[in-house]
């Protein structure tokens, strides 16, 4: 187990509904990255978070948009679901002062969109 | 964008025998590399990690081939056990390496 753990593991919404998942940090992380992992698919990057605020987005709408608390936990929000969000959202953390480049992930979320 | 992908779908190989997964990769920028497992239900664990500045890394039963030139990554696994069974991404990013590019991973099953 990486350490790094998220909640809920499974989630049910309807279209146009909001929802919010969130991301305990592995100990001593302090970076989180988020990502979506579509059925059969490889995850793609959503962004990152590093000192409170976004250090890199991939190609997302606004829609999705992040926190980062001082405890390093974070948040992934996503407004107006559409079906296409249905998909396992993956949370990794890191310590950048190391590169960054090593991620831990965590469970997973598993959303499903109706 | 970026195109990370891997040849084989699907892979079954005999408990003991070697294991090769391969992936192909399209930026000649990226300089830095991983290989994860997936379980299912579970988020990728790291398995092995290659920088551009090296062709081959190795790992407990685990090597990694790094071919710039044409641009290609494998994954060995020597003797493969059960537990080797999963889903296999190759995994690569550029410059400040605070975003990966996956590709859509490669289906490992060993046969007892």
């Amino acid at each position: 187990e990486t350490g790094v753990t998220q909640s809920p593991t499974h989630l049910i919404k309807t279209r146009g509904q909001q929802v919010t998942l969130r991301c305990s940090s592995q100990s001593g992380h302090n970076t989180v990255s988020w990502y979506q992992q579509a059925l059969g698919q490889g995850p793609q990057f959503i962004f990152q978070y590093y000192r409170e605020e976004e250090n890199g987005r991939g190609n997302f709408p606004p829609r999705f948009s992040g926190l980062q608390f001082p405890n390093y936990s974070s948040e992934l929000n996503v407004n107006a679901l559409e079906l296409d969000d249905s998909a396992l959202y993956l949370c990794a953390s890191s310590l950048i002062q190391a590169g960054g480049r090593e991620q831990f992930f965590g469970p997973g979320t598993r959303l499903t969109v109706l | 964008g970026e195109s990370v992908g891997l040849h084989l779908p699907t892979l079954s190989v005999q408990e003991g025998d070697n294991s090769i997964i391969n992936c192909a990769y399209s930026n000649s920028a990226s300089d830095y590399f991983i290989w994860y497992k997936q379980e299912s239900g579970k988020g990728p664990q790291f398995i092995i990690d290659i920088r551009s500045n090296m062709d081959k890394r190795q790992g407990q039963r685990v090597t990694v081939l790094l071919n710039k030139t044409v641009k290609h990554l494998s994954l060995q696994i020597a003797a493969t056990q059960p537990g080797d069974s999963a889903v296999y991404f190759c995994a690569e990013s550029s410059n400040t390496g605070n975003q990966f590019y996956f590709g859509t991973g490669t289906s490992l099953t060993v046969i007892p």
